[in-house]
């Protein structure tokens, strides 16, 4: 199946720091990606989605200027946590359509720990 | 998109066919039902996908009533490896993002 590389795998920060996680697809092309967040001993949630050349959309309750969304060619994304606060600590997670949209693909997730 | 009901938790023995039930009463006709899993800390896996015909490939069976209000993911003969959160995810034709549930936590026992 199609590869989603997600990098980093885990990264400690600072609180007040900003954080920027990248996902690519490898073997694809992907117009539209998506960034989920999951807390420990819970299920992902959908943060927004990512289309390439356009503005993200954000699901209800995120905060668009706290995690900005940058797709700017079609095998990157990247989601950058701003001001990181320990609160923001969690398993990041991005996936992507590749073409046809029957199967969306998974990278591997991004662990955030905020001090 | 439909919302599904899962189990909490299940068990099975190692080489045994782990059967996961997946209620979507409320599925329309043009909505998909499939099935993803997570392994601790890793992304999720996507294993298959029907509409209303059973399905099967090299990882999992799906079997879906004729009704269309529950399906099965049958896993034939379960493995250690297989321990994981399986997601059944509704998804209408068209829809690109998957909205996850709770989904169930399987554990495989030796």
């Amino acid at each position: 199946g199609a590869v989603v590389s997600q990098h980093p795998s885990w990264v400690i920060c600072k609180s007040g720091t900003s954080v920027k996680i990248e996902c690519r697809s490898l073997d694809f092309q992907a117009t539209t990606m998506f960034w989920y967040r999951q807390f420990p001993k819970q299920s992902l949630m959908l943060m927004a989605t990512s289309n390439e050349g356009s503005k993200a959309t954000y699901e209800q309750g995120v905060e668009k200027d706290k995690f900005l969304i940058n797709h700017a060619s079609l095998t990157l994304s990247t989601l950058t946590v701003t001001s990181a606060h320990p609160e923001d600590s969690s398993f990041y997670i991005c996936s992507a359509a590749a073409g046809r949209w029957e199967k969306l693909f998974f990278g591997s997730g991004t662990q955030l720990s905020v001090l | 998109d439909a919302k599904t009901t899962q189990p909490p938790s299940m068990d099975c023995a190692e080489g045994r066919a782990a059967n996961l039930p997946c209620n979507h009463s409320t599925i329309s006709g043009n909505e998909y039902v499939y099935w993803y899993r997570q392994i601790h800390s890793q992304g999720p896996q996507y294993i298959i996908h029907g509409l209303k015909n059973n399905e099967t490939n090299e990882m999992a069976s799906l079997i879906i009533t004729e009704d269309r209000k529950s399906s099965t993911l049958i896993l034939p003969h379960a493995t250690l490896r297989d321990t994981a959160v399986y997601y059944c995810i509704v998804r209408g034709e068209g829809a690109q993002k998957l909205v996850f549930g709770q989904g169930t936590r399987l554990t495989i026992n030796p």
